[in-house]
């Protein structure tokens, strides 16, 4: 499967738990953003980064989230001290370079979290 | 500050006959515009886009309008098919705020055989 690749599918945790949320890009795309999408709503951007950098956080919430995406490996996407309201449907996507015009961002099937 | 609207949650069509989802937006800045369909337990899976410097983009059975003085894009499907069944969402970007993607809250298209 050479699309976007989420893991896990579905996470569920307590309050105040760790929940870490990984995402695998296209081959080839080095861009990778995360979304949120809570219930009847529709997608919110959170951040944009590019191997070792971050671009644009401006989404992320100040306080408990902060996202990574190493050289090595996947884009983590970490939410610390869990709330109920953090329950939600995160998406990943990917895009080869940043500029937008013929370079859709694809994106994977997401990771459903749940706080109990 | 819903900056990309839809405004109708849910559309039913008979198989074979037209659909036309609409999107409006607020921000100027937008420059590009996408459509996204999106199947339950799926993530969204780009149709069609249109830039700003055009009025009109078409891909098989998928058009997209854009009517900039009025800040609103449509989304054209002909004929409807019923494996067509999803939610739609409309997307905008700035070029001056990189690649992120403003989406609208989502359309639910349901096509009857």
């Amino acid at each position: 499967n050479a699309g976007v690749m989420q893991n896990p599918r579905h996470l569920v945790r307590r309050r105040g738990q760790e929940a870490r949320l990984r995402c695998s890009p296209m081959k080839g795309h080095s861009h990778v953003y995360w979304y949120r999408q809570l219930p009847e709503e529709g997608l919110k951007f959170m951040v944009y980064l590019q191997k070792e950098n971050i671009i644009d956080e401006s989404g992320m919430p100040k306080e408990r989230f902060s996202a990574e995406f190493p050289k090595e490996g996947p884009s983590i996407l970490r939410i610390q001290q869990v709330v109920r309201g953090d329950s939600a449907a995160y998406f990943c996507a990917s895009s080869p370079v940043g500029a937008r015009l013929d370079q859709p961002q694809h994106f994977g099937d997401g990771t459903r979290l749940s706080i109990l | 500050d819903q900056q990309v609207k839809q405004n109708s949650p849910s559309l039913s069509v008979q198989e074979g006959r037209i659909s036309i989802l609409n999107c409006d937006y607020t921000n100027s800045m937008f420059d590009y515009f996408l459509w996204y369909k999106k199947y339950p337990a799926e993530g969204p899976t780009f149709l069609i886009s249109i830039s700003s410097i055009k009025d009109k983009n078409e891909d098989g059975r998928f058009t997209v309008f854009l009517n900039k003085s009025a800040k609103h894009l449509s989304l054209h499907i002909v004929p409807s098919q019923p494996g067509d069944s999803a939610v739609y969402f409309c997307a905008a970007s700035a070029g001056t705020s990189g690649s992120r993607l403003t989406f609208g809250e989502g359309t639910q298209l349901t096509v009857n055989p």
